[in-house]
């Protein structure tokens, strides 16, 4: 079935630090990837999104590119601040039975200090 | 334009009680999804329907869930009887469609089962 492993957590960061996140994957075909975060207290929205190998997405300063030979989406940004603090998870969205369906990894916590 | 709408946010019952929760889509969005979020993980599949179909509802526990989408708009997320397992956050999502279109998703009830 299709998965999605996310880095374990909680991560904390000082502002202005670089940020990553690892997310591989496990998939039936070519899945489209994304990245979602849930702020306190909010929704879980969506960040960025890559729908074939070799995509870049890319969203307020952050970025993620499809990599289908290693199966990985990892985060990136290159300077964090005080209010990217949230949960991120990675997911993923695969054809056939599972059309339609977002597979979710665990959620990496960041929290970001001054 | 409005979000998907969630109520209650919170919910408190004792087991064995019965428990309904209900989602507004953002209006267009034929796709409507039911997730679980158990404390520390990834949100996981309930349901999903395609305007009044539920096309996918293999992770739906259905001795004790039902759902309803009457007229393809608003849906019920029903629970009876809760167990004490039930206790997580139920999330709503909405789409336009397609594995690629991005899901929105509500706030999400805080269900507590005691």
């Amino acid at each position: 079935g299709n998965s999605v492993t996310q880095m374990e957590g909680p991560v904390t960061l000082s502002e202005e630090a670089f940020l990553t996140i690892n997310c591989t994957y496990t998939a039936t075909g070519y899945p489209s990837l994304f990245w979602y975060v849930q702020y306190p207290g909010e929704g879980l929205q969506l960040l960025l999104k890559a729908t074939k190998a070799d995509d870049k997405g890319s969203n307020k300063g952050f970025e993620a590119t499809y990599r289908k030979e290693t199966t990985s989406f990892h985060l990136e940004k290159g300077s964090v601040q005080v209010s990217d603090s949230a949960v991120y998870f990675c997911a993923l969205s695969a054809g056939g039975t599972s059309y339609g369906k977002l597979t979710f990894g665990q959620g990496t916590i960041l929290t970001v200090h001054p | 334009e409005a979000g998907v709408v969630q109520s209650p946010r919170y919910k408190i019952i004792e087991k064995k009680q019965p428990v309904a929760f209900w989602c507004n889509p953002i209006s267009g969005h034929n796709t409507l999804y039911w997730y679980l979020q158990n404390l520390g993980q990834g949100p996981e599949l309930l349901i999903r329907y395609e305007n009044e179909e539920a096309v996918d509802d293999s992770q739906l526990p259905k001795d004790r869930f039902s759902a309803e989408r009457l007229k393809g708009v608003d849906s019920t997320l029903k629970i009876q009887p809760a167990e004490l397992g039930d206790s997580a956050v139920y999330l709503c999502a909405s789409s336009s469609g397609g594995s690629y279109n991005e899901q929105f998703f509500g706030p999400g009830t805080r269900l507590t089962v005691l």
